[in-house]
């Protein structure tokens, strides 16, 4: 079975400045995927940043960034230049590939933004 | 931007009672999916269709649950018998291939289940 944890209920930054959310899982897969979905108050989740586990190079998207490291099953993901809409609960997913894309999720992250 | 809408936004029920949860998915997508998030724990995968059948499904998904897609456009999920413990946020989610390269699932703003 697989599992991912994120270690931390919540944090805070400030604006402009650069947070990290780690997340870890445990899988014996080798063809997965990993994600990072937003999902602000009262709204429904977003995708934020996807990583595929072949792939070497470590995922961004604008302002967000991960550093995968694949033999730690580590993914974390990195913001940079805070900004207030980032105020948000941020979930880690893994898929592994075929069987349904059953997604496991993480248990969350709530990130808050101060101005 | 097309959105996966789901109705209710909150459903309250008495125990014992069927409830219908209804979603309509992205209109190209042909993947659809159920999780649930109890309150303070994970969000949890139930079931995933495809093809007008269960593609998989998790312990949770039990005799109790069904889902269907009754019209080309909805994609339900109901509970025969709720208990109190079926109290939670459900979230339906599409995607439009299980593809190399589209595997991205969009989700719904979810349905607030409580069971008195």
């Amino acid at each position: 079975a697989q599992t991912v944890t994120q270690s931390q209920p919540e944090m805070s930054v400030q604006e402009a400045e650069t947070v990290t959310l780690s997340c870890t899982y445990d899988t014996s897969e080798n063809n997965y995927y990993l994600f990072w979905y937003k999902q602000p108050p009262s709204r429904q989740m977003i995708l934020v940043i996807r990583q595929e586990a072949y792939k070497q190079q470590n995922a961004t998207e604008n302002r967000f960034s991960v550093n995968f490291q694949k033999a730690a099953k580590s993914f974390s993901l990195k913001i940079s230049d805070s900004q207030l809409g980032d105020t948000a609960m941020y979930f880690c997913a893994f898929m592994k590939h075929g069987s349904g894309n059953q997604f496991y999720f993480g248990t969350g992250t709530s990130l808050t933004v101060i101005p | 931007e097309p959105e996966v809408t789901q109705t209710p936004s909150h459903q309250v029920t008495q125990m014992g009672q069927e409830v219908i949860l209804r979603c309509v998915p992205i209109s190209n997508h042909l993947y659809f999916y159920w999780y649930r998030q109890i309150l303070g724990q994970k969000v949890e995968f139930l079931v995933s269709f495809y093809n007008n059948e269960i593609s998989e499904k998790s312990e949770i998904f039990d005799d109790q649950f069904s889902v269907e897609r009754p019209d080309g456009s909805n994609f339900t999920l109901k509970i025969r018998s709720t208990k109190l413990e079926d109290s939670a946020m459900y979230f339906c989610a599409s995607s439009v291939t299980s593809g190399r390269d589209d595997y991205e699932q969009y989700f719904g703003p979810g349905t607030r289940l409580t069971v008195t």
